[in-house]
């Protein structure tokens, strides 16, 4: 069963950029549509965005002028990379296999922005 | 963007029950809706695509409903592992969104 792990800092600072990447294990990337969605503490889901395995993305309008979502199928990896974040980014950042429906999530990753 | 609105925020459930929950849409989204469990400190879990149909391994006792802009999810004979927090997904328009969750905690 296809299995995926989230990686990255779990502090950023205010105006940086903040990095994750998404390990795929038990599965190819191909033919898939791979997906990054967060949850603020105590808060609901939101779509980021994401990157089929051809490269092509699309972006949630909201995140889009600081977000860059890209794929590595030789090392099974695709990662998010976005940037200026404030306080609003802190969150647990999800990766899934999937879009628009994910059906594979991973366990998530906390990110805090905070100085 | 569509907006999704989960009713009620929290359901008190006795184990064996049978409970329904209600997701709305702020506008049509046909039949392009999903459900979601998540238990705490894990990940979600798709239960249901294409607002009827279960994904792969999904008990029998869950079924969900609707079209349009009203959607429901029913549990039948409530487990123990059911206690979780529930999440409806709209994919008809970009970009995807959800719901706010409906809680299932033990009455």
């Amino acid at each position: 069963q296809v299995q995926l792990q989230e990686s990255g800092p779990g502090l950023v600072k205010p105006s940086e950029t903040l990095s994750l990447t998404c390990t795929v294990s038990g599965g190819s990337l191909s033919s898939y549509y791979w997906s990054w969605i967060r949850q603020p503490p105590g808060k609901g889901l939101e779509w980021i965005g994401y990157v089929h395995y051809t490269g092509n993305t699309d972006y949630n309008p909201s995140l889009k002028s600081r977000l860059t979502i890209s794929i590595d199928t030789s090392k099974n990896q695709f990662s998010l990379n976005l940037s200026s974040v404030t306080a609003a980014d802190t969150a647990v950042y999800y990766c899934a296999r999937g879009s628009p429906v994910p059906s594979f999530w991973g366990q998530g990753t906390l990110v805090t922005v905070s100085s | 963007e569509i907006v999704m609105t989960q009713s009620p925020a929290t359901l008190s459930v006795s184990p064996g029950e049978t409970v329904t929950l209600s997701c709305r849409a702020s506008q049509s989204i046909n039949r392009n809706l999903a459900w979601h469990q998540q238990k705490p400190g894990q990940a979600p879990r798709l239960l249901i695509d294409a607002a009827s149909t279960r994904a792969s391994g999904i008990p029998a006792r869950f079924s969900g409903s609707g079209s349009g802009t009203e959607f429901t999810l029913t549990i039948s004979s409530l487990q123990s592992e059911d206690f979780a927090v529930y999440y409806c997904q709209q994919y008809n328009n970009w970009p995807p969104t959800f719901g706010g969750g409906t809680k299932i905690e033990i009455k």
